[in-house]
C-alpha cells in the first residue's frame, strides 16, 4: 500500500513569506507526528496529533509555526513569516496506534520537505 | 526516554558484516531498544527493536548485552544500499501523551565497494 507522502518535496521561500507543507499519512493511522531536521542533525519533534486532536505541540519553536489535521487524516504544517533559521527538512510520520499505547509501534516516515529560506 | 551514545561514523566494505554499537547505560528495566535508519534524501525507516533477547529480522539482527546497558545492530552482509545514518532510540513500554521518537545524531555508515 501507499506510504506516507509529503508535498512539496522542495520549497524555496523568501524571508517573510508564509509556507504550507502537506502530509498524507498512511490510511487508518491514528497518530501523526511532525519533525524538523537541521543539516547534520537527527530529527527533532515538533507536534503530535491523535486523529484530529493536537495533543502535543511542545516542540514548535515559535508561534509562527502552526499545524492542523482537521479531518484526522491529511495534515498541514504552516510557517508564517519564514526566517532563515527555519531552513530544514520537515518530516511527517504516522503510526497505527495511539501514543498512549504500547511503544513497540513503528512510525512510518515520509520523504520530507526540504525548506530553504533565502 | 533515556539517552543513547553512538559513534559518529563507521566504515565498512561491501559484503562484510557490520556491527553498529549503542551505549545506553541509564536504560530502565522496561525500555525497548529501537533502531531506525535514514538513507540519503529519505525519511527514517524502522529497522528492528528488542527488549532483552536478541532479535532477528530480514533487515538485521539486534544483539542486546546481558545487563542491557549496550546493544549492537548487526548487518550480516553490508551492501551499498545500507549506507545511511543509523539511530538507536530507547522507548518506554507505554506512552503518555507523547509518543514521539527522540533521535540523537546517530552513526553515519559508509560502505565501500
Amino acid at each position: 500500500g501507499a506510504g506516507v507522502s509529503q508535498s512539496p518535496r522542495y520549497k524555496v521561500a523568501k524571508r517573510g513569506q508564509d509556507v504550507a507543507l502537506r502530509c498524507d499519512p498512511i490510511s487508518g493511522h491514528v497518530s501523526l507526528f511532525w519533525y524538523q531536521q537541521a543539516l547534520g542533525q537527527g530529527p527533532e519533534f515538533l507536534t503530535y496529533f491523535q486523529n484530529e486532536a493536537q495533543l502535543d505541540k511542545s516542540g514548535l519553536p515559535s508561534d509562527r509555526f502552526f499545524a492542523e489535521r482537521p479531518e484526522g487524516s491529511v495534515s498541514t504544517l504552516k510557517i508564517q513569516r519564514t526566517q532563515q533559521e527555519d531552513s530544514a527538512v520537515y518530516l511527517c510520520a504516522s503510526s497505527l496506534v495511539l501514543a498512549g499505547g504500547r511503544r513497540t509501534d513503528t512510525q512510518y516516515f515520509g520523504p520530507g520537505t526540504r525548506l530553504t529560506v533565502l | 526516554d533515556a539517552k543513547t551514545t553512538q559513534p559518529n561514523s563507521m566504515e565498512s566494505n561491501e559484503e562484510e558484516p557490520v556491527h553498529l554499537p549503542c551505549n545506553h547505560s541509564t536504560i530502565s528495566g522496561t525500555d525497548y531498544i529501537h533502531w531506525y535508519r535514514q538513507l540519503p534524501s529519505q525519511g527514517p525507516e524502522y529497522v528492528i527493536h528488542g527488549l532483552t533477547s536478541n532479535v532477528n529480522n530480514r533487515m538485521a539482527s539486534l544483539a542486546i548485552a546481558e545487563d542491557r546497558k549496550s546493544s549492537t545492530l548487526i548487518l550480516h552482509r553490508a551492501t551499498l544500499r545500507d549506507a545511511a545514518v543509523y539511530y538507536c532510540i530507547l522507548r518506554e513500554p507505554w506512552g503518555g501523551s507523547q509518543g514521539n521518537l527522540i533521535f540523537g545524531k546517530g552513526t553515519k555508515l559508509s560502505v565501500k565497494p
